[in-house]
């Protein structure tokens, strides 16, 4: 089975914090994503890797960095930490080339910014 | 660009009984892969159930079936004689083929409860 490990399920940070979310994947899979969930917004691509070192901007990249060093590893960094980013972060990954391969996600992390 | 619409934001259903979720989409491509993806109160995000636009025959597994109408851009997930662990909270997802890197588009999500 897939196993995709998000470093906090709870993580409270003041505003203007940098703030580090890491996701980790054991599959050996070539993609990773980083999306936000919020009521009624459904989940939202924040960015997503391809390769190390490789990444794309998704749909709400802004505040947002990434950092992809090492294959299983995929950061998503908080440059300067704001209330509206207040949200549930989740992570996925899937190997490429298989074209109805499904995205696998982990626990999530509650993150709050006050 | 894609857009998913569910537009059902809470559904519920009795044990043992069937219900419907609703899910349509909008897009131009004609590669693609339709999903239905579940997450349970604080537990982790599963596939349910996978349809590949290309192919005719609506998916099944299990108790979930989808009602797939490619012209109408509609993908309904039926679920039959409904047990409680499906109280949890439903997204439809769409993935276009090709180079898309496996990005996938989502629905606003359906929140499920089924009663005992």
């Amino acid at each position: 089975d897939v196993k995709v490990t998000q470093s906090s399920r709870y993580l409270v940070k003041r505003t203007g914090e940098k703030v580090f979310l890491e996701c980790v994947q054991d599959m050996d899979h070539e993609n990773m994503f980083w999306y936000r969930q919020d009521p009624g917004l459904g989940l939202r691509l924040i960015y997503f890797s391809y390769d190390v070192k490789m990444k794309e901007k998704g749909d709400i990249p802004e505040g947002y960095s990434v950092s992809r060093e090492k294959k299983e590893r995929f950061s998503l960094i908080l440059e300067s930490a704001s209330t509206n980013q207040t949200s549930m972060y989740l992570c996925a990954s899937r190997q490429l080339g298989v074209t109805n391969q499904p995205q696998h996600f982990g626990d999530g992390t509650r993150l709050s910014i006050l | 660009a894609q857009t998913v619409t569910q537009s059902q934001p809470e559904m519920s259903v009795q044990e043992a009984e069937t219900v419907t979720l609703s899910c349509t989409y909008d897009t131009s491509e004609s590669n693609y892969y339709l999903f239905w993806y579940k997450q349970p109160p604080s537990r982790q995000m599963i596939l349910v159930i996978r349809q590949e636009a290309y192919k005719q025959q609506n998916a099944t597994e299990n108790r979930f079936s989808v009602n797939f109408q490619k012209a109408a851009k509609s993908f309904s997930l039926k679920i039959s004689d409904s047990q409680l662990g499906d109280t949890a909270m439903y997204f439809c997802a769409f993935r276009a083929g090709g180079t898309s890197y496996g990005k996938l588009t989502f629905g606003q999500g359906t929140i499920l409860t089924v009663h005992p």
